[in-house]
């Protein structure tokens, strides 16, 4: 199996641009979370999935960030517009039926 | 006051000693605790998960988890260098891996 795929694998982006990241959950896999880590928060949940629905999304930080999961094999985390604290590394890891979450490689985002 | 704590290190342990992680966690409705592995740059990945008081043993992996004083440990005997990463533990209040909160990580080097 393939693995969690993340997209793009680093991002440079100036401030009030719009970002888009990509993951393709390992296949069959029914949940899917999306994470954020930077030194001073850690790893922390964004929102999570199960079947396509978000289930969960109290981890999003304000407004600007949202996140969709169209089909079961592709999800997109957005930010818009970017401010320079935005720049950590973006995870996003699938699990089936809740069980041990594999995640992707990450998004290494750096906001000018 | 953090949900999930770790010493945050670095800790130093010669090769072939015993290497101790120790995690507090504030919620007494936690069910489930894992162990997660980083390595510098890249992805975590799951090393033990542990749901029931006592001990649980994988190789040379030891979790344990005592509820009633919230607290959960991981150690590894005979260290070797390339367990040199940061250890990061995971609560779920769930009976299974959704909705982590993790803590800030350990990070441990072997010396060889």
């Amino acid at each position: 199996d393939a693995g969690v795929i993340q997209s793009p694998r680093h991002e440079v982006t100036e401030m009030g641009q719009e970002v888009t990241l990509r993951c393709k959950p390992i296949s069959g896999h029914d949940y899917l979370f999306w994470y954020r880590q930077t030194m001073m928060r850690g790893l922390e949940l964004l929102i999570y999935f199960n079947n396509n629905v978000p289930i969960d999304d109290s981890g999003m930080p304000e407004d600007r960030f949202s996140a969709k999961m169209p089909n079961a094999s592709f999800s997109t985390l957005k930010i818009q517009p970017s401010e320079p604290r935005d720049s950590a590394v973006y995870f996003c890891a699938s699990s089936s039926q809740g069980n041990t979450q594999y995640f992707g490689p990450g998004t290494r985002l750096t906001v000018l | 006051q953090k949900e999930v704590e770790q010493n945050s290190g670095p800790l130093s342990v010669p090769e072939g000693a015993i290497a101790s992680l120790n995690c507090t966690y504030s919620d007494r409705g936690s069910q489930s605790f894992f162990w997660y592995r980083q390595y510098s740059g890249k992805s975590p990945e799951l090393i033990m998960s542990i749901y029931s008081n006592g001990d649980k043993e994988d190789g040379r992996f030891t979790a344990q988890l005592n509820k009633a004083s919230q607290y959960v440990s991981l150690l590894i005997r005979d260290s070797q260098p390339s367990d040199s990463a940061t250890y990061l533990c995971a609560v779920s209040l769930s009976g299974s891996a959704r909705q982590l909160t993790f803590g800030s990580g350990t990070q441990l080097t072997v010396l060889p």
